[in-house]
């Protein structure tokens, strides 16, 4: 069964500056994506960034990027100028290409300190 | 452009009482699935709906079903309420693209169930 780890359950950066969230994964699928949600105070879940395991490449989203590591199943979050607004609960979460569940971990929160 | 939409916003039940929570896809959004997320914790995969019928399942008792419509909306029933039930439940649309696989999920803001 696949499985998803976040080893920090509190992250906490100044603003404006840089901050990366761990994410590890354990699955013997080949093909599958990986996601980062986002969940504020308001409690609706928002899409981060995805990545397609089959991309080499790193995904970014304007301050948003990962670092996918295909062989050690590693996905970590970078949030580059961190605002006042990243805020949240941040979730890892992984889909298999063949079923269609999401699978999470238990979420970092993150404080930005003004 | 409606986002998806839940209902109620949060409610509160009794022990061994049954519960109705109702979701509205995204516009042109198909699929519906539904997660338990506890205090603290991720959110639990429930179960998925698509033309009407339940495609997949997570790890819930019988005590958890559903229902699609044919405009897509669904349901989610809980009977016999139990403590440990207390969580938000959230509602994911995203839409099937045959062979290319389901698009992004969207996440509808959620119902807060509390039982007592």
């Amino acid at each position: 069964a696949q499985t998803v780890t976040q080893s920090q359950p509190e992250m906490s950066v100044q603003e404006a500056e840089t901050v990366t969230l761990s994410c590890t994964y354990d699955t013997s699928e080949s093909d599958y994506y990986l996601f980062w949600y986002k969940q504020p105070p308001s409690r609706q879940m928002i899409l981060v960034i995805r990545q397609e395991a089959y991309k080499q490449q790193n995904a970014t989203e304007n301050r948003f990027s990962v670092n996918f590591q295909k062989a050690a199943k590693s996905f970590s979050l970078k949030i580059s100028d961190s605002q006042l607004g990243d805020a949240a609960m941040y979730f890892c979460a992984y889909r298999s290409d063949s079923n269609y569940q999401l699978i999470w971990g238990a979420g970092t929160k993150l404080i930005i300190k003004p | 452009d409606a986002g998806v939409t839940q209902s109620p916003t949060h409610l509160i039940k009794t022990r061994g009482q049954q519960v109705t929570l109702r979701c509205s896809p995204k516009s042109g959004h198909d699929t519906v699935s539904w997660y338990q997320q506890a205090l603290g914790q991720g959110p639990q995969f429930i179960f998925q709906y698509y033309e009407e019928e339940e495609r997949q399942r997570g790890n819930f008792p019988d005590r958890f079903s559903g229902h699609q419509f044919p405009n897509y909306s669904s349901e989610l029933n809980v009977n016999a309420l139990l403590l440990g039930d207390s969580a938000l439940y959230l509602c994911a649309s995203s839409e099937r693209r045959g062979t290319w696989g389901p698009s992004e999920q969207y996440f509808g803001p959620g119902t807060r169930l509390t039982v007592t």
